[in-house]
């Protein structure tokens, strides 16, 4: 199960509207990763990080590596229809050879 | 290059039958990680390979479970005999080196 605390656990947000997310954990981590989830499809990677303060984009994605390394963030600017469905994020600690932890997921609902 | 690739899709089965669900990692991937998603528990990860060795098993719920690795290209997860509470999203998953995991489509499970 899940091991991460993310937050929110919904959103419903107006179309244009900015969204943020966020993991949290009393964990360190030395990689975050960010996927979405549309209904009936497996998790797409969006944003890989891989060091504390590390800021990456992807189109309108932003994706931020908390400096304490115990948290990630996830900011969609300006959003559209197609950004519905669930965000996951998912942490590797040293320790866990490869063993991500997941969060639970934040179910996004855009509306025109 | 295509992705996770797992078969079936969909299966439908009865209690008691023996259902098996096939994974074809990423080529050139040398991790690779079994999950199951349900509503209740999210994303849970079952079992995962590196270089085709099981390294940690320690999620999987049963003796029922079982999952190999025969080849690089090759996975397999089998649940004998099935019970109607294995119903759920079963992921396959593959990385190079421990990193960014790539997901399947999935497989839907039902067992009546």
């Amino acid at each position: 199960g899940q091991q991460l605390n993310q937050s929110p656990q919904s959103m419903f947000i107006q179309e244009g509207e900015d969204v943020s997310m966020n993991c949290t954990s009393s964990s360190i981590f030395n990689t975050w990763l960010w996927y979405k989830q549309d209904p009936g499809e497996g998790p797409v990677l969006l944003i890989a990080l891989y060091k504390a303060g590390e800021l990456t984009s992807n189109g309108r994605l932003t994706a931020q590596f908390g400096i304490t390394r115990k948290d990630s963030f996830l900011n969609i600017s300006a959003s559209i229809p197609s950004d519905v469905g669930i965000y996951f994020c998912a942490g590797l600690t040293t320790d866990s050879w490869g063993k991500f932890q997941f969060g639970a997921g934040t179910q996004v609902v855009v509306t025109p | 290059d295509a992705g996770v690739i797992q078969s079936p899709r969909h299966e439908v089965t009865e209690m008691g039958q023996e259902v098996t669900l096939r994974c074809k990692p990423i080529s050139g991937h040398n991790s690779l990680f079994w999950y199951r998603q349900t509503m209740m528990r999210g994303l849970e990860l079952l079992i995962y390979f590196n270089n085709n060795v099981p390294i940690d098993d320690s999620g999987m719920p049963e003796d029922r479970f079982s999952a190999k690795m025969p080849n690089a290209s090759f996975s397999t997860l089998k649940i004998q005999p099935s019970e109607p509470r294995d119903s759920a999203v079963y992921f396959c998953a593959s990385s190079r080196d421990y990193n960014e995991q790539f997901f399947g489509p999935g497989t839907r499970l039902t067992v009546l």
